[in-house]
């Protein structure tokens, strides 16, 4: 089992729509969690850290539940430059695990 | 600005010849890391640095080797480069603690 798993998608959606990525670890020394995206094999850069107590910036809002090892990312009204991919990220004691990612079209 | 770079960006080698990826961060953080990024499995931790002498293995660190000698860089050697190391490698760095992490730009590797 993958420590840190994500749907790879792709998720294809209408601009405006809600969506919504699910990530599960299976450390649970896991200390912090973080979702990044990243456009076109770029390098990925931090979208938001999530907390416990969830976590909103903007139209993106990220929660994490410790008892059932699961992180989650809420995007509404999308936009077209809103499409990339989203990586799921744990922290366990500094070492950064990612999951595979999931990918994010969003259509006019 | 603080920054974190990565060279060269692009390389081509051949089966069997030794390369050396480097990566430079201006952060003075004490953790650096080297990934690879190919389709379908996303980023796969080579190795990983706490700080100066301290070097760890990562998930895939077979044919791959790293020194820290200084805090700012964190060498990846490919003691013979393999086809199935053609990837993109990305270098990134972290303060001590649970923080985010800051990547290179990554360099593109292709061994024929």
């Amino acid at each position: 089992r993958k420590e840190v798993e994500q749907d790879p998608g792709p998720f294809n959606v209408p601009e405006g729509a809600t969506v919504a990525f699910n990530c599960t670890y299976s450390n649970s020394a896991s200390q912090s969690f973080f979702w990044y995206r990243q456009d076109c094999r770029k390098e990925p850069k931090l979208l938001m850290s999530v907390y416990s107590s969830g976590n909103e910036d903007g139209r993106f809002t990220a929660q994490l539940n410790r008892a059932s090892q699961y992180i989650s990312l809420l995007i509404r009204d999308s936009k077209l430059s809103d499409s990339a991919t989203y990586l799921c990220v744990v922290n366990a004691g500094g070492k950064l695990i990612f999951g595979q990612g999931t990918e994010l079209s969003v259509k006019p | 600005d603080a920054e974190i770079t990565q060279s060269p960006r692009h390389k081509i080698t051949e089966t069997g010849r030794q390369v050396t990826l480097a990566c430079h961060q201006t952060w003075n953080h004490n953790n650096m890391f080297w990934y690879r990024q190919d389709l379908g499995h996303g980023l796969r931790l080579i190795h990983y640095s706490y700080g100066v002498q301290d070097t760890n293995k990562g998930e895939v660190s077979d044919g791959y080797s790293v020194s820290r000698s200084n805090t700012e860089d964190l060498p990846l050697t490919l003691e013979s480069a393999a086809s199935s190391q053609t990837s993109v490698y990305f270098c990134a760095s972290s303060d001590q603690g649970n923080t985010e992490a800051f990547f290179g730009q990554g360099t593109r590797l292709t061994v024929v």
